[in-house]
Parts: C-alpha cells; structure tokens; sequence
C-alpha cells in the first residue's frame, strides 16, 4: 500500500470554525490532491499540487485553501467551515504526470455542525 | 466541464457470473483511463488502468478501451461476493495536474 495517511479520520465540528486536515506521504510523489466525495456527486477535485509551494485550484475550491510547503505534507483548510462542507475528504498522491495511477488516502469524515 | 458517465446501478449478477461495467467519456483528448474499486466506508483502490485500445487482462479482471466510440468497460470474470462494491471510472485531466476525473460510480451486487 501506498504510504499515504491522513489525519484527523474522523472530526465534528461547528459552522464558522477553521479547520484543517492533513495529509501526510512517504512516497516522495510529486503530485498530491484533495477530493470530496458526496453521494450523488462522486469524488470532486477541490485542489491540487504539482510540487513544494505549488498548487492550484479544482472545480469546488471555493472555501477551501491549501498549502505544501513541505513534498511529503499538503494540508486542507476550510476557513470557515459550513455545513456545505460536510463530506469525507480523501487525499490522492501521484508519482509523475500522465499514465500514472494516483493511490488514495483513508480518507477524513469531516461532520460540520 | 468534461463529463465521465457510469450507470449508478445497482448492477446484480450471481456468483461465477461475468459482470460487465461500463463508463463513457467526453472528452476526445482523454488518454488515459483507469478502474477504481471502493467498499463502503473506504478508499478507492485502483484496480487497472489502461491507455491503448482493446482489452487489457489482469487476473479476473479485463478492462476494454474503445477511443472511437469513447467508451471504457471492466469485465469481472468469475464474480464473487467479495467483489461487491462501487467501481469507479475515471479519465486524466491535463489542466488540472492530471488529476483524475471520476463518473460516480456503478455499485455492483454479487449474489451467492
């Protein structure tokens, strides 16, 4: 298995708190990513880095904030968390770019109340 | 946005059954696919992926790429319930670091 853990697995939290998750790899992958995953909705990419200080947005970014100052560590900030943002977040890493699988965390259950 | 399109199901076979699961894309430019499965409360697991056209084979697993009609399919051979799960389907994006672009799965059902 990929070495890829993410913590916390499990949080509750209240509407207007910031939160933060973390994501941590020993793979020493370049890529790493940040899905949500909703029933009706799959897994959605929120954002994405190609590399220490690199990242970028996906198509629900909207917020949400992240940051790598480190390869083997991409955190996850809501700024303000919403009920909205209930969901479970999952953490992907891939090693290069194109014909690369991408291997996923456990996953975070992050409850918004 | 470049749409992945699975069938929700659930898709139900019997056990020993060839179970079929099917995923259209579309975006031409796509170029590589990829087969995920996820248990209920877990992870995605990447079962295949494949790049070229035809039938790719790994075990009891078969993935199938037709890139003229864009159109992606796993065939599982001898099903069993362990196999029961949502399969994933996804192509690469190449706008957004290659990430991977998911349909929203197809839930399969192996009876005993």
């Amino acid at each position: 298995d990929a070495g890829i853990t993410q913590s916390p697995r499990h949080k509750v939290t209240e509407t207007g708190t910031p939160v933060t998750l973390r994501c941590h790899q020993t793979e020493n992958h370049r890529y790493m990513y940040w899905y949500r995953q909703d029933p009706g909705h799959g897994l959605r990419l929120i954002h994405y880095s190609y590399g220490v200080k690199d990242t970028d947005k996906g198509e629900v970014s909207d917020g949400y904030s992240v940051s790598r100052s480190k390869t083997e560590d991409f955190l996850l900030t809501l700024e303000s968390a919403t009920s909205s943002q209930t969901s479970v977040y999952f953490c992907a890493i891939s090693e290069s770019s194109f014909r690369t699988e991408a291997f996923f965390g456990q996953g975070t259950r992050l409850t918004v109340v | 946005q470049k749409e992945v399109e699975q069938n929700s199901g659930p898709l139900s076979v019997p056990e020993g059954a060839i179970a079929s699961l099917n995923c259209t894309y579309s975006d031409r430019g796509s170029q590589s696919f990829f087969w995920y499965r996820q248990y209920s409360g877990k992870s995605p697991e990447l079962i295949m992926s494949i790049y070229s056209n035809g039938d790719k084979e790994d075990g009891r697993f078969t993935a199938q790429l037709n890139k003229a009609s864009q159109y992606v399919s796993l065939l599982i051979r001898d099903s069993q319930p362990s196999d029961s799960a949502t399969y994933l389907c996804a192509d690469q994006r190449g706008n957004s670091g290659y990430a991977l672009n998911f349909g929203k799965g197809t839930s399969l059902l192996v009876t005993p």
